[in-house]
This record gives C-alpha cells, structure tokens and sequence, in this order.
C-alpha cells in the first residue's frame, strides 16, 4: 500500500524559507518520479515540480522555478522541497505524489504552508 | 504550455443521474490524461489513467474516454458519495510541465 506522509508546513514570514519533507513507505521509492503538487485555498490543483527516480532530472512550474528545489534522498524513502524566498501567494496545501505505475499520481495527505507577517 | 479547460465548472445533479464531465487540451496529449476526485479537505483520488484505464479499486460506473484534445469522464449512476470536484490533469510532458484542469463540483440537485 503506497504511503506518502508530508511534513514540515507551518507559517512563515514573507522572503523567508522552509523545507517540506515527505516520507515514502509501501513500494520501492527508488524506481519512481516524485511530484510536489499545491492547492491554495479555495482552488484548483497546481504543479509545482517533479524529480526523476534516480534524481538526475528535475523540472518546475515558473511559478516556483528559482525559488524552490525539489530532492530526494532514496536511502531515506524521503522526498523534499526547499522553498526560499516565500511569497503571499505561496500560501496552499502542499502535496507530494508518486508517479502511478501505468500513469496518474497517488497521492499524500498534504501540508498547509501560509505565507504571512 | 499545454493549456487544460474542463466543462461544466458546476453540474447540478441527482441519485440515479448519468454524469458526463469533458476536458479538453490545448494540443494534443495523445491517451497521457488521468481523472481524479476530491473531496473537501482530503487529497485528490486517482480514478482514470490513460484517458480510458479504471484504477483499481475505483468502482465500474467511472469511465473515461478520448484521445488527443477531448475527453470525457461518465459516471454511469451518480451515487451519493460521488458529489466532489473533478479535475483532469495531462502529464504529456513533465517539460513545461504537467497541468490539471480547473475542475468541476459535482453537487446536488
């Protein structure tokens, strides 16, 4: 059973950072693409950025390119996203997501990370 | 960027009620669309891969159809626990990037 545990959110001052976690149990983390996916309240769904299984390729939404960096750790099971430079518009529920094995994501339960002064 | 638009944004339905939600993108994704369901406060729910592909475990009266710049999800018998957004997302190519929908509440009539 594919379990992804995120961790790490919380409220935080704008132009500052965090780093969100997201651990990885039930499969073999090592042979899948991780996402990090956010909603902002109220909205819709919005890719942030995806890491190869072996970490050698990384992609991101130019809404974040330059500002966040995703990695991941396979001897952990663990996946993260640094996020510098935070903004109002920032605020979302933050989800980690493993590529599906014929396609599609599964999903974790996500992090709310707010954006404030 | 591949540009996704569903319709309606808001259907009004009943128990019993055959549903049909439609996606379309701005090029086309080939059969690389998923479905998925949420529901208030809970993360999403894969239902379709493969723009036809039921995930296990998803009840039979899901479906998904289409290819290239339209496609459809249909509920065959909206049940009680199916009143949720819907959203699709193509994951054609992860450069510029996979893009969802911008859903659509299924709600009560």
């Amino acid at each position: 059973q594919v379990q992804l545990v995120e961790s790490g959110g919380g409220v935080v001052q704008p132009g500052r950072s965090l780093r969100l976690s997201c651990a990885a149990s039930g499969f073999t983390f090592s042979s899948y693409g991780m996402h990090w996916v956010r909603q902002a309240p109220g909205k819709g769904l919005e890719w942030v950025a995806v890491i190869w299984y072996d970490g050698s390729n990384k992609y991101y939404a130019d809404s974040v390119k330059g500002r966040f960096t995703i990695s991941r750790d396979n001897s952990k099971n663990t996946l993260y996203l640094q996020m510098n430079s935070l903004r109002a518009e920032d605020t979302a529920v933050y989800y980690c997501a493993r590529d599906g094995a014929f396609g599609g994501f599964n999903w974790g339960q996500g992090t709310l990370v707010t954006v404030s002064s | 960027d591949i540009q996704m638009t569903q319709s309606p944004s808001t259907l009004s339905a009943s128990v019993g009620d055959r549903v049909t939600i439609t996606c379309r993108a701005s090029q086309s994704i080939s059969s690389w669309l998923a479905w998925y369901q949420q529901k208030p406060g809970k993360a999403p729910k894969l239902l379709i891969y493969k723009a036809s592909s039921l995930e296990s475990g998803v009840p039979s009266r899901f479906s998904g159809s289409g290819s290239g710049t339209e496609f459809t999800l249909t509920i065959s018998s909206l049940q009680p626990d199916d009143f949720a957004t819907y959203y699709c997302q193509q994951y054609n190519s992860y450069s510029p990037g996979i893009t969802f929908g911008p859903g659509t509440k299924v709600d009560i009539k």
